[in-house]
């Protein structure tokens, strides 16, 4: 059984481009979590995602960033013109309920130029 | 506002010695706790978790304890080892309002020989 999947590993963009991030829950999961973490700091919230639906997005900056979960297909984390303060390492997670363990990806780092 | 993990920094410790990772919360709501483990460019990796109804749960070779008078939170690794040398991070969340984990900054533990 496959953990959660995320890809690109690492993702090099220039400043003004866009970043999709994809995030595949374990098989059975359907709720997906959005963490950022900067360097030296933890993990913090960014948004809670079942299929088609956001459920909590209070962690998502108001503008550039949007998430997703379709019916099917991966999760995708989409930051449109990244600034430099961008760059940090994102991570998914996945459950299968509201109440039940949370499994982390290997993250995807970003770096912007 | 509400702040998870106040901690020292770095514990350094001999191989064969116990450690004692803390972390202070201050969500008087929050009902469930987790302490994750990170190791160098990987994502967090779930260690051993406790509800608010419990003070005490052990693991294999981990114990958590919950003080919710103090709301303080504490990881007990017994005989550490070279490989537990990684970032823990404690996190909570209220269950009961579906909120998301809310993770600490984190205690980095280096093991020597």
């Amino acid at each position: 059984n496959a953990g959660v999947m995320q890809n690109p590993r690492h993702l090099v963009r220039r400043r003004g481009q866009e970043a999709r991030l994809r995030c595949s829950p374990m098989k059975g999961h359907s709720h997906v979590y959005w963490y950022r973490q900067l360097p030296e700091e933890g993990l913090k919230f960014m948004v809670y995602l079942q299929k088609e639906n956001i459920i909590d997005e209070s962690g998502m900056p108001k503008e550039r960033f949007s998430a997703e979960f379709p019916k099917e297909g991966p999760s995708i984390l989409r930051i449109q013109q990244v600034v430099r303060g961008d760059s940090a390492a994102y991570f998914c997670a996945s459950s299968a309920g509201q109440d039940a363990e949370l499994f982390f990806g290997e993250g995807s780092r970003l770096t912007v130029l | 506002g509400e702040n998870v993990g106040l901690h020292l920094p770095t514990l350094s410790v001999q191989e064969g010695d116990n450690s004692i990772i803390n972390c202070a919360y201050s969500n008087s709501a929050s009902d469930y706790f987790i302490w994750y483990k990170q190791e160098s460019g990987k994502g967090p990796q779930f260690i051993i978790d406790i509800r608010s109804n419990m003070d005490k749960r052990q693991g294999q070779r981990v114990t958590v304890l919950l003080n919710k008078t103090v709301k303080h939170l504490s990881l007990q690794i017994a005989a550490t080892q070279p490989g537990d040398s990684a970032v823990y991070f404690c996190a909570e969340n209220n269950h009961q309002a579906g909120t998301a984990l809310i993770f600490g900054k984190g205690t980095t533990l280096s093991v020597s020989s």
